[in-house]
């Protein structure tokens, strides 16, 4: 079964370093999305892309997370400078058209 | 107010009981319905859309009161296995994306 592939699983970081998550979605899928979970909280939706392009970064935090997905497929998610809140689950899901979103993984990021 | 608003529990549920768990949702323009089974430090994965009409999967049912903006699941015969959290999961209403729920923590008990 395909699945959504992220990496690295796990990444232990000092504050003000910067990190990058990246995710592999199921092959077909155009749509990707990076959510945030912290601990105890349900995923809170960071960006969106519709292919190479993105549809929804409202509630990304520009001045410190950027996303990409330069050829439409796979997607990297950066934080420079990291900081202590950033600390959580950070979950990248793929979807084909009006179906289900499907999760990968996830990529528990701790800032020391 | 939050958009999704769970009762995070935990619920502790003898095994073979029955248990109901409720959210309500503030986006009235809100289309898509879904229940989300999340294990402890796995990612969620989808458990069962919810329609208006409601729908049973096996021992889960879930129901939809647009009125009230409210959503349930109902589990059967609960299961050990069926100890984890349940997120409450709407979509649309102008977003893409979902937004989900604190989740509800389901403590099945030998």
């Amino acid at each position: 079964e395909a699945e959504v592939a992220q990496s690295p699983r796990y990444k232990i970081t000092e504050k003000s370093q910067a990190v990058a998550f990246w995710c592999d979605p199921i092959s077909g899928h155009a749509t990707l999305y990076w959510y945030r979970q912290i601990l105890g909280q349900g995923p809170e939706l960071l960006v969106q892309f519709q292919d190479e392009s993105v549809v929804d970064d409202s509630q990304l935090p520009k001045d410190r997370f950027s996303a990409e997905r330069l050829k439409g497929v796979d997607s990297t998610l950066k934080i420079q400078p990291a900081e202590l809140g950033d600390s959580a689950m950070y979950l990248c899901a793929s979807r084909s058209g009006y179906n289900e979103q499907f999760f990968g993984p996830g990529t528990r990021l701790t800032v020391l | 107010r939050k958009e999704v608003e769970q009762d995070p529990g935990p619920f502790n549920v003898p095994e073979g009981a029955t248990v109901a768990f409720n959210c309500t949702y503030s986006n009235s323009a809100s289309q898509s319905f879904f229940w989300y089974r999340q294990d402890c430090r796995k990612e969620p994965k989808l458990l069962m859309s919810v329609y208006s009409s409601g729908n049973e999967d096996g021992r889960f049912t879930a129901q939809l009161n647009r009125a009230s903006q409210y959503i349930s699941l109902l589990i059967r015969d609960s299961k050990l296995s069926d100890s984890a959290t349940y997120l409450c999961v709407v979509a649309g209403g102008g977003a893409d994306g979902l937004t989900f729920g604190k989740g509800t923590h389901l403590i099945i008990q030998p």
